[in-house]
């Protein structure tokens, strides 16, 4: 059983499109994290949200935490060729201490 | 400041061998832990140090998987004997203690490839 799922689970799209990114769980989360990975590198942290309700702006990028703290999305406004990339969530569970839960990953293609 | 560092960025050895993995977290981050991505899988925790204690090692596979963290500072993870299946990318993240964000910054992996 998945506890984090990731949707879409690959995207391909257009320079100028928007696209949304969702992780959902039935589990509430203390901390929320995404990353973003690329090929042979580690995950990148982009953004933490903790707070049910919050929305966080990086540029071009909104991310929201869930009311309930169960689930998350990663908005992607005007899409650049260097968005591509895998974009993950992760999340610490209520009461499970530090360690992060990984959804599995949207794999992003931006093209021109 | 330097990011989390790992070594070697691969390995390549034969089942029943052993491998080594180190990692150096962040200058001043006491947690330090580690994660592992099999073939086709999601990221999965291993365990946690904060400083050279043990805090979760609920994610160790099996008795194979050693973890060490002399002096909090390194940290190196043994397999031992290797098998087929341990095969993966291998990541090792730190973060301060005591942060309620819980941010954990990862280092480049190591790729380990067990014939």
């Amino acid at each position: 059983t998945q506890l984090l799922e990731q949707s879409p689970q690959f995207l391909s799209i257009q320079e100028g499109e928007n696209l949304t990114v969702y992780c959902n769980s039935s589990s509430v989360f203390s901390s929320l994290q995404w990353y973003r990975q690329e090929p042979g590198e580690g995950p990148v942290l982009l953004v933490t949200v903790v707070t049910g309700g919050e929305v966080k702006k990086l540029k071009r990028l909104t991310f929201q935490f869930g009311d309930a703290r169960k689930d998350s999305s990663l908005h992607i406004t005007a899409a650049q060729t260097g968005d591509t990339g895998l974009y993950l969530c992760a999340g610490a569970l209520v009461g499970g201490g530090n360690k992060l839960t990984f959804g599995t990953g949207t794999q992003l293609k931006v093209e021109l | 400041e330097a990011g989390v560092t790992q070594f070697p960025s691969h390995s390549v050895i034969e089942k029943g061998q052993t491998v080594t993995l180190r990692c150096d977290p962040i200058s001043g981050h006491d947690n330090l832990y580690w994660y592992r991505r099999v073939m086709g899988k999601e990221i999965k925790f291993l365990l946690h140090f904060v400083k050279e204690s043990k805090q979760d090692e609920s994610g160790m596979p099996n008795n194979r998987f050693l973890a060490e963290r002399t002096g909090g500072t390194y940290s190196t993870l043994k397999v031992q004997p290797a098998e087929l299946e341990d095969s993966g990318v291998y990541f090792c993240a730190s973060s301060r203690y005591m942060s309620s964000y819980n941010e954990q910054f990862f280092g480049p992996g190591t790729r380990l490839t067990v014939l």
